[in-house]
């Protein structure tokens, strides 16, 4: 696609359900990273894949918080058993080349838990 | 705790005027430099990257870069009204694959 689109743009969940958001990148690039974004802060970093391999997942909160990419470029950033303070906005980003490159990022999912 | 510091504004200047937006790093190793435009329940993009010292020009952004003094600086000239938004200082992590975002300051142009 023209760029990284991620879906769903908006998603409501009660405390304590699973959710997963997706994240197409834009074709070819092999870098994926995802972050967190809370009102009035800059995103913060969660993980990052190349291709297929996890690299880094230091930034995922707790072990409810899983990401995948199984096969090199969709993605799925998957939170088990949300809690209030998971409301945010999770955006993607991709590079074509490894890191340190300028990133493209999607729309992001605005993610809110009653 | 690597660290990206940015002075969180409102940062008002009046239309044509020069905006200055300044960021300090924690990392001494870092090797590149991003600032971000992020509008209003947008995501960012991606304004002007800068990996050696001194300065880079791009219309009207230039981005400077001093590692002695671990400062990146963002310079607006003729600032207008739909440059409002918030910038975001970024900078790459020598000791993963992170990229470590400022909180961003928020810029007014008022026409």
């Amino acid at each position: 696609g023209a760029g990284v689109s991620q879906s769903p743009r908006y998603k409501v969940a009660k405390r304590g359900q699973d959710v997963a958001l997706r994240c197409d990148p834009i074709s070819g690039h092999v870098s994926l990273f995802w972050y967190q974004q809370a009102l009035g802060q800059g995103p913060e970093f969660l993980t990052y894949f190349q291709n297929e391999a996890q690299l880094d997942k230091s930034g995922l909160p707790s072990d409810r918080f899983f990401a995948e990419r199984p096969e090199g470029s969709v993605s799925t950033l998957k939170i088990q058993r949300t809690q209030q303070e998971d409301s945010a906005v999770y955006l993607c980003a991709s590079t074509p080349g490894l890191i340190n490159q300028p990133q493209h990022f999607g729309d992001g999912t605005r993610l809110s838990i009653l | 705790q690597k660290e990206v510091e940015q002075n969180s504004g409102p940062l008002s200047v009046p239309e044509g005027a020069i905006a200055s937006l300044n960021c300090t790093y924690s990392d001494r190793g870092s090797q590149s430099f991003f600032w971000y435009r992020q509008y209003s329940g947008k995501s960012p993009e991606l304004i002007m990257f800068i990996y050696s010292n001194g300065d880079k020009e791009d219309g009207r952004f230039t981005a400077q870069l001093n590692k002695a003094s671990q400062y990146v600086s963002l310079l607006i000239r003729d600032s207008q009204p739909s440059d409002s938004a918030t910038y975001l200082c970024a900078v790459g992590d020598t000791g993963g694959f992170k990229t470590i975002f400022g909180a961003g300051t928020r810029l007014f142009v008022k026409a």
